[in-house]
């Protein structure tokens, strides 16, 4: 089975700019999650969706972070605008459903870098 | 609250077991993970243990869990250079029917031929 996409693998912007991350979860995958990983941390959830609704965002700064996940199947990320902290990589990973026991499976991530 | 901390760094002979420690502090974890991170890439799951469980053993891993003393333990026998990576424990909380998953730091495994 295909993995979960994301896209791009990198991005360089300025502060302040805007920037937004793509991801496509495996077929069938009904929960999503995006997750920071700041370099030397271990991942951080930023937000989880069941389906095409948020369950959820309590660790996504909101006043510059957004999410959505139209249709249920595809989810973008955005940050506007950005800061130099939010340099990071941003994992996208989905599971069967929001009580994963059989793990989470994580996309290869964005690498942010905000200069 | 929820904190699970690891060693940031191992080094290991090739050859010898790596035996990688993590520490967790919510007592009603559900299940513990162990994932691999490889340079550039994502998480990939390596195993899992149910908290009524005290051992796993799939091929070259073997997982012990210490409830009582919140520790989890991943043994990788014959290590390899292959083996090389980032190694994260996360523990898991369902929290209103959502599983919710802290991650460790992570521990560098770097195989020494």
């Amino acid at each position: 089975e295909a993995g979960v996409a994301q896209s791009p693998r990198y991005k360089i912007i300025e502060k302040r700019q805007s920037v937004a991350f793509w991801c496509n979860p495996i077929s069938g995958h009904a929960t999503l999650y995006w997750y920071q990983q700041i370099l030397g941390q271990g991942p951080k959830l930023l937000i989880q969706f069941q389906n095409n609704g948020v369950v959820d965002d309590s660790q996504l700064p909101k006043d510059r972070f957004s999410a959505e996940r139209l249709k249920g199947v595809d989810s973008t990320l955005k940050i506007q605008p950005a800061k130099l902290e939010d340099s990071a990589v941003y994992l996208c990973a989905s599971s069967l459903d929001r009580q994963g026991y059989y793990g989470y499976t994580f996309g290869s991530g964005t690498r942010l870098t905000v200069v | 609250g929820e904190d699970v901390e690891q060693s940031l760094f191992l080094s290991v002979r090739e050859g010898d077991s790596s035996v990688i420690n993590c520490t967790y502090t919510d007592s009603s974890s559900t299940y513990l993970y162990w994932y691999k991170q490889e340079p550039g890439a994502g998480l990939q799951l390596l195993t899992y243990i149910f908290s009524n469980m005290d051992m796993k053993q799939d091929q070259r891993l073997t997982v012990l869990l210490n409830k009582k003393d919140k520790h989890l333990s991943l043994r990788i026998a014959d290590t390899q250079t292959g083996d090389s990576a980032i190694y994260f424990c996360a523990e898991s909380i369902i929290d209103f029917g959502n599983e919710k998953l802290t991650f460790g730091t992570g521990t560098r495994l770097t195989i020494i031929p």
